[in-house]
């Protein structure tokens, strides 16, 4: 099947610096991606939707100068947690979508840990 | 708009005991079920899915049926492993790429 990599797979940073997570198709064209956080004990938050050669759709609540996304080519989508605060400590889960499979593909998931 | 309700956890069993995991779902469509699992410090893995009524996901003795007339996915397995610890998750898709999830549901088996 179909494999959606990530990295780096856990991130220990302080307060205030900026963090990139990676989000890699590695055997298929995403025109699209997604980027989920998820809590613990919690399910998984839509927080935005990663869009090839255009602009990211964020869901509602999700401060888009903060969680800056760019989806640089087919095969990677980018987050960038930018001046992280304790409180953005989470998982974030990025998915792409296998046209030809109908079905979506996760990455294995990023834990940050903001000090 | 589309959503999925899964039963709370979390739940409990002793190996080999039946597990029931209920779903059900909201959706002005036809949507496609799935069912992911997540292992402590792992991503999501597509556990089985559905996609249209009737049909029934099967994968690793887990099994849950399309039910259009109860709009419900529940997932069952005859005798859980210690193994199959882990937060089970509902979601739907609504062919648009977009899924929703449910709150997931933990399960822990004892020995």
């Amino acid at each position: 099947g179909a494999v959606v990599s990530q990295h780096p797979s856990r991130v220990i940073c302080k307060s205030g610096t900026s963090v990139k997570i990676e989000c890699r198709s590695l055997d298929f064209q995403a025109t699209t991606m997604f980027w989920y956080r998820q809590f613990p004990k919690q399910s998984l938050m839509l927080m935005a939707t990663s869009n090839e050669g255009s602009k990211a759709t964020y869901e509602q609540g999700v401060e888009k100068d903060k969680f800056l996304i760019n989806h640089a080519s087919l095969t990677l989508s980018t987050l960038t947690v930018t001046s992280a605060h304790p409180e953005d400590s989470s998982f974030y889960i990025c998915s792409a979508p296998e046209a030809g499979l109908g079905e979506q593909f996760f990455g294995p998931g990023t834990r940050l840990t903001v000090l | 708009g589309d959503s999925v309700t899964q039963m709370e956890g979390p739940v409990t069993l002793s190996e080999e005991a039946f597990l029931t995991i209920n779903c059900t779902y909201t959706a002005t469509g036809y949507p496609s079920l799935f069912w992911y699992v997540q292992y402590p410090g792992e991503g999501l893995q597509l556990l089985l899915k559905a996609t249209k009524a009737d049909d029934k996901g099967s994968n690793k003795g887990f099994e849950a049926t399309y039910r259009k007339e109860t709009t419900s996915f529940h997932l069952e397995k005859g005798s859980v492993q210690v193994s199959d610890s882990a937060v089970y998750f509902c979601a739907l898709s609504d062919h648009g790429n977009q899924f929703y999830f449910g709150t997931g549901t933990s399960l822990t088996v004892i020995p």
